[in-house]
């Protein structure tokens, strides 16, 4: 059982938009930043936005993430075909001192 | 470019040790939180501790009696030893590199990630 929240799957078709939550607590999201990843089909995660909104170089701006309270969420526009992958959510939890991931939603482009 | 290389044995017997070697190429280990994340067959992503260039380090507590990490900055590599392993250790383990940006964490280098089996 992942400490950070995540729908297990998502779908939608190309050129639309799609949104992935994930809920933590008050020791994680609530006092600390959201980092989000993507990973490939048999490739390592990558980096696709830290501090909750900031997209690292490279990364298109169809990707936006917010932060509300002690949830976060990444949303995709103008979806294509190769953003199909696994996303997770990451976060410091002050309480466990250490790195805590949501269990990662599987995005689907129809 | 920074790189990063695990390597290590891919099948590790069950009571024995896991140990995984993380080298690091194209830049510096110094001045950096170096971390093993793992991720089981068809699961999600799980901390299993950092390091410090320093030698500073901080474990997942559901892991912290059995792991130790190691670095070496002369050789520009970190290790991870996990004791008494069992077949839920069975994971692909990433090695990664925790990074800052204006104060802010995130992981933007990682390692292309080796599977260990825990299996006799």
């Amino acid at each position: 059982q992942s400490v950070l929240t995540q729908p297990p799957s998502a779908s939608e078709t190309p050129g639309q938009r799609v949104t992935i939550s994930c809920s933590g607590s008050s020791s994680n999201i609530g006092i600390n930043n959201v980092n989000w990843y993507q990973q490939l089909p048999g490739t390592a995660p990558k980096v696709l936005m830290y501090r909750n909104n900031q997209r690292p170089s490279g990364v298109p701006d169809r990707f936006s993430g917010s932060k509300s309270g002690t949830s976060a969420s990444l949303a995709i526009s103008g979806l294509q075909s190769e953003d199909e992958a696994d996303y997770y959510c990451a976060a410091w939890d002050d309480s466990l001192n250490g790195w805590v991931f949501g269990g990662g939603t599987k995005l689907t482009v129809l | 470019h920074v790189q990063l290389q695990e390597s290590g044995p891919g099948l590790v017997k069950p009571s024995e040790t896991l140990s995984l070697t993380c080298t690091v190429s194209g830049g510096s280990i110094s001045g950096y939180y170096w971390s093993w994340i793992r991720q089981p067959p068809g699961k999600g992503l799980e901390w299993v501790g950092y390091i410090y260039y320093s030698g500073n380090t901080a474990y997942n507590p559901s892991l912290k009696s059995r792991v130790t990490m190691s670095i070496d900055t002369s050789r520009n590599h970190f290790s991870l030893r996990l004791s008494s392993a069992t077949a839920a250790d069975t994971a692909m383990y990433y090695c990664a590199r925790e990074t800052a940006v204006a104060g802010n964490h995130f992981y933007d280098y990682w390692g292309q990630g080796t599977l260990v089996t825990v299996s006799s």
